[in-house]
């Protein structure tokens, strides 16, 4: 059965660093047949898709976050991380890791997710 | 990029079938099938519903279906259950090959 489950901070303050690791069991981060990737939710907001990465270390960002946000890949850990620098309020939110598999298509969509994090950006 | 516009709420009885509605753009939607639905319950991770404007993942009911005209994508549940209750995402590929998700739209089972 396959799980991820996010883990960092709870509570970061504004202007640092939020760093987030996804550890995924049950399945390989390396599979060619998946991607994989973080979405985020503030509080009584909608989903707002961060961004994907593949385990060759492709990686493709929401354009708003794009300046703030790294993604990568340890496949000797089967986990994948999140950074967000110079954070603010406004990140403050729900942050759901990923996994997403490949349609017919060979588009990405996401089929399984952790049951997400809340981060909380406060002094 | 926008987010793609769906409406607020919805509500239905249930034995009903409700339609969601999600639109977007000749950026997203109306030049790509690469259209998904989301639901979420409170507290909960989102459930991948629909992928691909109108393909259902494995163990989805039957009752939901997808579709798309122009640059309008729907979610439609039939025979509306109170479980159905939650809300729901759509999201789509954009030009700029990035993603883009709606609003969310509350579903109310009456």
């Amino acid at each position: 059965q396959l799980q991820l489950q996010e883990s960092g901070p709870g509570l970061v303050k504004p202007s640092e660093t939020l760093s987030l690791t996804c550890t995924v069991s049950g399945g390989s981060i390396s599979s060619s047949s998946y991607y994989w990737g973080w979405i985020r939710q503030a509080p009584g907001k909608g989903l707002e898709w961060i961004g994907t990465i593949y385990f060759s270390g492709s990686t493709y960002y929401n354009p708003s976050l794009q300046s703030r946000v790294t993604m990568s890949a340890d496949t000797s850990k089967n986990q994948f991380s999140l950074k967000l620098t110079s954070v603010t309020a406004a990140d403050t939110a729900v942050y759901y890791c990923a996994r997403h598999f490949l349609s017919e298509y060979r588009y990405p969509y996401p089929d399984y997710w952790g049951q997400g994090t809340l981060v909380t950006v406060s002094s | 990029q926008s987010a793609l516009t769906q409406p607020a709420s919805v509500s239905g009885s249930p034995g009903q079938s409700i339609t969601i509605s999600c639109s977007g753009t000749s950026s997203d939607i109306d030049n790509y099938n690469y259209v998904s639905w989301y639901q979420q319950h409170p507290g909960k991770a989102p459930r991948l519903m629909i992928y691909d404007v109108s393909n259902r993942p494995s163990g989805v009911s039957n009752r939901f279906s997808g579709s798309k005209s122009g640059n309008t994508a729907s979610l439609t549940i039939s025979g509306l259950q109170a479980e159905d209750e939650a809300d729901y995402y759509c999201r789509s590929y954009t030009s700029s090959s990035t993603v883009v998700f709606g609003g969310g739209t509350k579903l109310t089972v009456l």
